[in-house]
């Protein structure tokens, strides 16, 4: 039973196309994160909700926008594609924000190719 | 705004050594520190997690020790074994400011 789920695994489409990736926990966590691991293999915090508010939002495009609608989902909705954008996008969760916040615990990433 | 480096960037040993990836933050003022694998092509599974009033975690064969006088994180590998052939990566301060990681291969 995964903890943290992302779909779709992998997507490939075309410069200024829109697409979403939806991430589900069922820890009953009540924060949930995105990341972007790059083509060096550096992982990056986008964003941030604690039980569907946004709690972080880091330099990140306006074309990128999170939306919490309960706190076991945070999906990415990504408009205008660009080919920077293609990366691996992993979803996180854990229990609390914060210093406190204990183990994160990751999806399996979505690995997104924009051709 | 925390750094965090991880040194080596690669490691190759011969199966049943021991070994220490390092880990260190630009500033000392750690929180909380979590040491994760990655296999290529695959998520990040969490191994170790230190909490802020602790000092070292160990799971296995595997202990995490932190520093936070020095803003130093180790990771130690007891018998290394094949399967532990990964990129490991410590993060710290939820959100999790992670480093470049270290790859390491274990040959039989």
């Amino acid at each position: 039973d995964t903890a943290v789920s992302q779909t779709p695994k992998y997507l490939v489409t075309q410069m200024g196309n829109d697409k979403s990736i939806k991430c589900e926990q069922n820890l009953g966590h009540d924060t949930m994160y995105w990341y972007k691991q790059d083509s060096k293999k550096f992982l990056k915090i986008m964003f941030s909700y604690n039980n569907k508010e946004l709690i972080i939002n880091e330099t990140v495009p306006n074309r990128f926008s999170p939306k919490s609608p309960d706190k076991a989902h945070l999906n990415l909705h990504i408009n205008s594609l660009e080919l920077g954008d293609s990366a691996v996008y992993f979803c996180a969760s854990s229990l609390l924000a914060g210093p406190g916040a204990g183990e994160l615990f990751f999806g399996e990433g979505s690995r997104l190719t924009v051709l | 705004k925390q750094e965090v480096t991880q040194i080596p960037a690669a490691l190759s040993v011969p199966e049943g050594e021991n070994l220490v990836l390092n880990c260190s933050f630009t500033d000392s003022a750690i929180y909380n520190l979590q040491w994760f694998r990655q296999d290529p092509g695959k998520g990040l599974t969490s191994l170790l997690l230190i909490q802020s009033s602790q000092r070292e975690q160990t799971s296995g064969r595997l202990n995490a020790s932190l520093d936070k006088s020095s803003g130093r994180s180790t990771l130690y590998i007891a018998a290394s074994q094949p399967g532990d052939s990964a990129t490991y990566l410590c993060a710290g301060n939820t959100p999790l400011v992670f480093g470049k990681g270290t790859r390491l291969s274990v040959i039989a």
